[in-house]
Formats: structure tokens, sequence, C-alpha cells
């Protein structure tokens, strides 16, 4: 079954402000991804966290790798209608599963314009 | 690029009925995924080929049966459909770095 906890489940948020959401997990992962599904569409890759530590940014997303492996932090700044959509948190890169991924049950982010 | 397309986009069956889910990817990814996704529960992995030729049961994989057909193609199939089957299919593709690209999905009713 899951393994990763994802918060919060959903959020309603005024446009313009900053989201964070977060996922952790009971075991170590090597990769981290975010990914964004919008209704009716497939999930989308949004940022992909290969090293512990690691930051990164894509536009006015920003995550972070836990270090200790085994959580991951997505914020989002300035949220605009357009952000609505399900998040999702997935971990991979462990020997045991080889390219599996394991996915978190999604934060559901509604922006009021 | 196309990435990842999946046919058909919406399917309603009877109890009892097959079909075949079809997906393709022309990124040149050796492995290969499907999903069921339902509301509340997320992604769950159906089965999953990690490279042309092999294919190994995920996590919910009773009732479906995968061929990995060559390199970009790999379908699922449902032999005798029921309604717990009801859900919302998803293809993915990787390479060996995990981060999976996926396609539009299947929407499928079973009455």
């Amino acid at each position: 079954g899951q393994q990763l906890n994802q918060s919060p489940q959903s959020m309603f948020i005024q446009e313009g402000e900053d989201v964070s959401m977060n996922c952790t997990s009971s075991s170590i992962f090597n990769t981290w991804l975010w990914y964004k599904q919008e209704p009716g569409e497939g999930p989308v890759l949004l940022i992909a966290l290969y090293k512990a530590g690691e930051l990164t940014s894509n536009g006015r997303l920003t995550a972070q790798f836990g270090i200790t492996r085994k959580d991951s932090f997505l914020n989002i700044s300035a949220s605009i209608p357009s952000d609505v959509g399900i998040y999702f948190c997935a971990g991979g890169g462990k020997e045991t599963s080889g390219s599996r991924l394991t996915f978190g049950e999604g934060t559901q982010l509604t922006v009021n314009p | 690029n196309a990435g990842v397309t999946q046919t058909p986009k919406f399917q309603v069956l009877k109890t009892g009925q097959s079909m075949t889910l079809q997906c393709a990817q022309d990124m040149n990814h050796n492995s290969m995924y499907w999903y069921r996704q339902d509301p509340g529960m997320g992604l769950r992995l159906i089965y999953y080929s990690a490279s042309e030729g092999t294919t190994d049961k995920g996590e919910v994989p009773n009732g479906y049966n995968v061929s990995r057909l060559n390199k970009r193609e790999f379908s699922l199939r449902l032999e005798s459909a029921a309604p717990s089957q009801t859900s919302v299919y998803f293809c993915a593709s990787s390479e060996r770095d995990s981060s999976q690209y996926f396609g539009p999905g299947t929407r499928l009713t079973v009455l």
C-alpha cells in the first residue's frame, strides 16, 4: 500500500497567496517528484529532485528534497487561478522497486480570484 | 512528439465484457506502467514493464493482464469486466531515473 503521507489534503486560498505542501515517508527515497493534475487530464511532471538537500525551482514553484531523504516540500509563490488542481508527490529510486514510484494521495488546491 | 498516447478516451462496458486499453509512447523509454485512479485513493500501480519483454505485477493486478507488444506499446486487458473496475486508467513511461510521464487517461465505466 501507499507509504507517503501528503498534507494538507486540500487548500482554499486567495489569488496572490503563497502555498506550501509537503510529503513525508517512513522509508528513504532516492528521488522525489512533484506532479500536477488538472480535471480530466493526466498528471504532469512539475519538478524532479535527485539529491538529498537539493532545492529546485520551476518558475513560481520551488521544491526541496529533504536531508533525511524521507520528505519533500513544494512551495508555490503568488498563486494564480490556473494553479488550481491536484498536486501529487511521488518517491522513487529505491533499489527494491527499480523505476517504480510511490504516490501520495494528493493535495487539492483551490484558488479564489 | 506526442509523448504518451492512450486509446480509447472513454469506454462503457457491461459486466462480463472484455476490452483492451492501448498505450504507446514515442520517447524511446524502456519502462512503462499502468495505473488506476479512484476518488480518494490516489494512483495505484496495476502492472509495469521494466523493459521490453518483461512484465510484473504492481499493487492491484487482480482482474487485469498486460502485454508489452514492443518497446513503444503496452496494453492492458480486462478479460471479464466488473463494476469494481470502474475507474480512470493512466499509462506512463520512464527511463531509468524514475521520472514518469503520463498519458491523458481512459475513463472506464462498467455497468
